[in-house]
């Protein structure tokens, strides 16, 4: 297997502009996660979706982001307008059954808001 | 949410001396406490993992520790070596809910 797929792996885009991340996740994973690292805040929970039905979103940052999970093998997140503050690596994970198994991570998508 | 404190936030050892990093965790309704190893440019990746029904879990040279009374788990690397240099994440994770730590940086000096 190919392990967790992410793309772009690297983004770097103005103030204001839409920015959109993908996610594939392992074959036959039910879950899968979205996370946002920075020195500040370490590594942040942002989504996860249990067969692709978001269960907590508590750590969404606010309106600007936003996240779907069209069909098993697909999961994309959403930040407009994006701003400075967004500049992050980003993280999708994905796990056989919710957060209490062990989640393969992908290699990131490195945001840049200038 | 919860709250996961881990220490140190950074850690050197001399290559074959032991290393210990400490997770708190505040949800007692939690039973899954894996560790993570990050290296640079990668994302995090499973080392250890234990549940809250097993005390003490080993596999090689590492071990994990779990004091559910106390809520706190460990992270125990013996024998270290400059491989294990990286950044170690603990989780605390239950039904529907999961918090990483903060992170240890391990330098391991030749």
């Amino acid at each position: 297997d190919a392990g967790v797929i992410q793309s772009p792996r690297h983004e770097v885009t103005e103030m204001g502009q839409e920015v959109t991340l993908r996610c594939k996740p392992i074959s036959g994973h039910n879950s899968l996660f979205w996370y946002r690292q920075t020195m500040m805040r370490g590594l942040e929970l942002l989504i996860y979706f249990n067969n692709n039905v978001p269960i907590d979103d508590s750590g969404m940052p606010e309106d600007r982001f936003s996240a779907k999970m069209p069909n098993a093998s697909f999961s994309t997140l959403k930040i407009q307008p994006s701003e400075p503050r967004d500049s992050a690596v980003y993280f999708c994970a994905s796990s056989l059954m919710g957060p209490a198994n062990e989640q393969y991570f992908g290699p990131g998508t490195r945001l840049t808001v200038t | 949410g919860e709250n996961v404190e881990q220490h140190p936030s950074t850690l050197s050892v001399q290559e074959g001396d032991s290393a210990v990093i400490k997770c708190t965790y505040s949800d007692s309704a939690s039973n899954y406490f894996p560790w993570y190893k990050q290296e640079l440019g990668k994302g995090p990746q499973l080392i250890i993992d234990i549940r809250s029904n097993v005390g003490e879990k080993k596999d090689q040279r590492i071990a994990v520790t779990l004091n559910k009374t106390a809520k706190h788990f460990s992270l125990h690397i013996t024998e270290t070596q400059p491989e294990d240099s990286a950044v170690y994440f603990c989780l605390s994770g239950g039904y529907q809910k999961v918090t990483f730590g903060t992170g240890t940086k391990l330098q391991v000096i030749p």
